[in-house]
């Protein structure tokens, strides 16, 4: 399965700041999704990351709020923007490799604490 | 879309014993994920179920999909230590390529 590497893998930041999180496969992959993980919950999916255009987004989700960038085939960003405490979550990019059938792998997350 | 619902929430269980996670969609699902998140971890893809009432086995698990395509459970004999985690349940619909997650079942192994 390919292998998947986020950064950073944990942050703390104030609010009213950004941040991006970097997403990286060692393969291209079609599919690449953002999750996020609230502690002890389950995980909720932000957009589909599309390459070459703009991302799909989940209802209760917007692009001025997590704007994602897909460049290629092996990375993608999420960014958290204007941040508050709300948004303390674990932050999760998946990828649907090509030729499977909706099966995903996960990265390793992000754990953003906003205070 | 649908929604998927997964029970228990937490399962104690003493090591040695078997126990089952039960997860029931609103609708017709397309296939069944099961995956499991070990403390502090992320999401391990397990095994998918496409077909109705298919089972498919690994090891000590055991993975069922529902005839009607709508429930699936996953039962652990013999618990381990290493059992130890969150599984979640998450299913596709018909014309559908995102997954619905379940809320997860936890697991806490007595030794």
């Amino acid at each position: 399965s390919a292998v998947i590497s986020q950064k950073p893998s944990r942050d703390i930041c104030q609010r009213g700041t950004s941040l991006t999180i970097q997403c990286q496969v060692d393969s291209q992959v079609t599919m690449m999704f953002w999750y996020r993980q609230q502690p002890g919950q389950s995980l909720t999916l932000i957009a589909t990351a599309n390459q070459g255009s703009e991302a799909t987004y989940e209802s209760g989700f917007v692009i001025d709020k997590f704007p994602i960038s897909r460049p290629n085939l092996t990375f993608s960003t999420l960014t958290v923007s204007n941040m508050s405490p709300e948004d303390s979550s674990i932050y999760l990019c998946s990828v649907e490799e090509s030729g499977s059938i909706y099966e995903q792998y996960f990265g390793p997350g992000t754990r953003l604490t906003v205070t | 879309g649908q929604q998927v619902m997964q029970i228990p929430q937490y399962q104690h269980v003493q090591e040695g014993e078997d126990f089952t996670t039960y997860c029931n969609s609103s609708t017709t699902l397309s296939n069944i994920q099961w995956y499991k998140q070990r403390p502090g971890g992320h999401p391990v893809f397990l095994i998918q179920l496409v077909k109705s009432g298919e089972v498919k086995k690994q090891k000590r698990l055991t993975f069922q999909f529902g005839e009607a395509k709508k429930n699936s459970s996953l039962h652990i004999t013999a618990t381990q230590t290493t059992d130890v985690g969150t599984y979640f349940c998450a299913g596709t619909g018909s014309n559908d390529y995102k997954l619905s997650f379940g809320a997860g079942t936890t697991v806490t192994v007595r030794a």
